[in-house]
């Protein structure tokens, strides 16, 4: 069963404007990480945040964690064309070994 | 640097043949993976290998079996085909775990007929 789930499903946006996706989460986690796939490639990482952080940045990229209510946020700010891809969140869990567990993602196209 | 190469990148399959994925790692990880990707259902796990000489069952294993056959190299083998085991496969590797982000190869397009 998915661990994580994305909200939107798909989001279409105009270049320049920002862009947010959601994800939640249903179990304790050790970490929780975003990737990028672009159509018909493998999935490329972005961005780790750790249970105990709430923000991190990374260039255009800023993610938030909130473990009391179990959700994270990808924002990417500045939206490029290039930047039309899937999103995934995924968990590692707090017990056992660190296997990831993957969401079901958001597409997002960014229109010139 | 190649990071994680995968082959075949496309494969058709008859029911009831058999096949292997072969996927490589060149960045001296610990921990290899082997996902499957379906339309609107994300990535699930087939199986796993923590370290050299471990292998463990994911979400999804049935059907499936893998070798680690060394530090390196890490495949999956299709025993015997089934339409439900049409999808794209992604081999990924880690240092150790989660604790740090996936390397993830470009996938296998794997149809079976």
């Amino acid at each position: 069963s998915q661990q994580g789930e994305e909200d939107p499903q798909a989001l279409s946006i105009q270049e320049g404007e920002n862009a947010t996706m959601n994800c939640s989460y249903k179990t304790s986690i050790n970490n929780l990480q975003w990737y990028r796939q672009n159509s018909g490639r493998g999935l490329v990482h972005l961005i780790l945040i750790r249970s105990n952080e709430r923000e991190k940045h990374s260039g255009r990229l800023r993610v938030t964690l909130d473990t009391s209510k179990k959700s994270s946020s990808l924002l990417i700010t500045a939206s490029r064309a290039a930047d039309t891809a899937s999103y995934f969140c995924a968990t590692a869990m707090n017990t056992g070994f660190q296997k990831l567990v993957f969401g079901t993602g958001t597409r997002l196209l960014v229109s010139p | 640097n190649a990071g994680v190469t995968q082959t075949p990148k496309f494969q058709v399959l008859k029911t009831g043949q058999s096949m292997t994925l072969q996927c490589a790692q060149d960045m001296n990880h610990n921990s290899m993976y082997w996902y499957r990707q379906d339309p609107g259902m994300g990535l699930r796990l087939i199986y796993y290998s923590a370290s050299e000489g471990t292998t463990d069952k994911g979400e999804v294993p049935n059907g499936y079996n893998v070798s680690r056959l060394n530090k390196r190299e890490f495949s999956l083998r299709l025993e015997s085909a089934a339409p439900s085991q049409t999808s794209v496969y992604f081999c990924a590797s880690s240092e150790t775990g989660g604790a740090f982000g996936y390397t993830f190869g470009s996938g296998t397009r794997l149809t079976v007929v």
